[in-house]
């Protein structure tokens, strides 16, 4: 079935250095697409999303990368910092879906000091 | 800054009770959602609310559980008779007419 799914569930990295968190999805039809942060005892927080019209994105320090020919989303952090610990979700939308997210697994992002 | 805000952030309840999860979503948002984490897993989708009237749910949302915004403020979740499979995070979240989702804290759900 359609679904949207992470490959690594966790990611140890030095502080200061560049994270990269992978998403892959494989409904075809999703058009908009969403990073979200989660620390401990929070509700999801909004990174950055992307249109599927649009190949990448920045904002600050972070930077999404979207393939659609191979179907896999991408989070980039640069310069990571220890408040960057937390869970990262990739979510995707489809109007055909009824503009409801449907989140994959998460990635656990710990930086070390 | 806004923000959506859930009480009661921890819930406790027997098996078979009625419990009623609140939030209050930003004041400008017309688009209104719960979702459920159950520990350690993903966050799923349950229902959607516009207009005062669910747009679309899942498979999880069966007869048990009911959306309601009885004022202009508040949108509830009630699950009628709660099961173990229950307990989870309750993550209420709304969004003006744009794509951009604000999610709450959460109520954990803890069903005894």
């Amino acid at each position: 079935g359609e679904s949207v799914g992470l490959h690594l569930p966790t990611l140890s990295v030095q502080e200061g250095d560049n994270s990269i968190i992978n998403c892959a999805y494989s409904n075809s039809a999703s058009d908009y697409f969403i990073w979200y942060k989660q620390e401990s005892g929070k509700g999801p927080q909004f990174i950055i999303d992307i249109r599927s019209n649009m190949d990448k994105r920045q904002g600050q320090r972070v930077t999404v990368l979207l393939n659609k020919t191979v179907k896999h989303l991408s989070l980039q952090i640069a310069a990571t910092q220890p408040g960057d610990s937390a869970v990262y979700f990739c979510a995707e939308n489809s109007y055909n879906a009824g503009n409801m997210l449907t989140f994959g697994g998460g990635t656990r992002l710990m930086v070390k000091p | 800054e806004p923000e959506v805000t859930q009480t009661p952030s921890h819930q406790v309840t027997q098996m078979g009770q009625e419990v009623i999860l609140r939030c209050v979503p930003i004041s400008n948002h017309l688009y209104f959602y719960w979702y459920r984490q159950i520990l350690g897993q993903k966050v799923e989708f349950l229902v959607s609310f516009y207009n005062n009237e669910i747009s679309e749910k899942s498979e999880i949302f069966d007869d048990q559980f009911s959306v309601e915004r009885p004022d202009g403020s508040n949108f509830t979740l009630k699950i009628r008779s709660t099961k173990l499979e229950d307990s989870a995070m309750y993550f209420c979240a709304s969004r003006t007419d744009r794509e951009e989702l604000f999610f709450g804290s959460g109520t954990q759900l803890s069903v005894l």
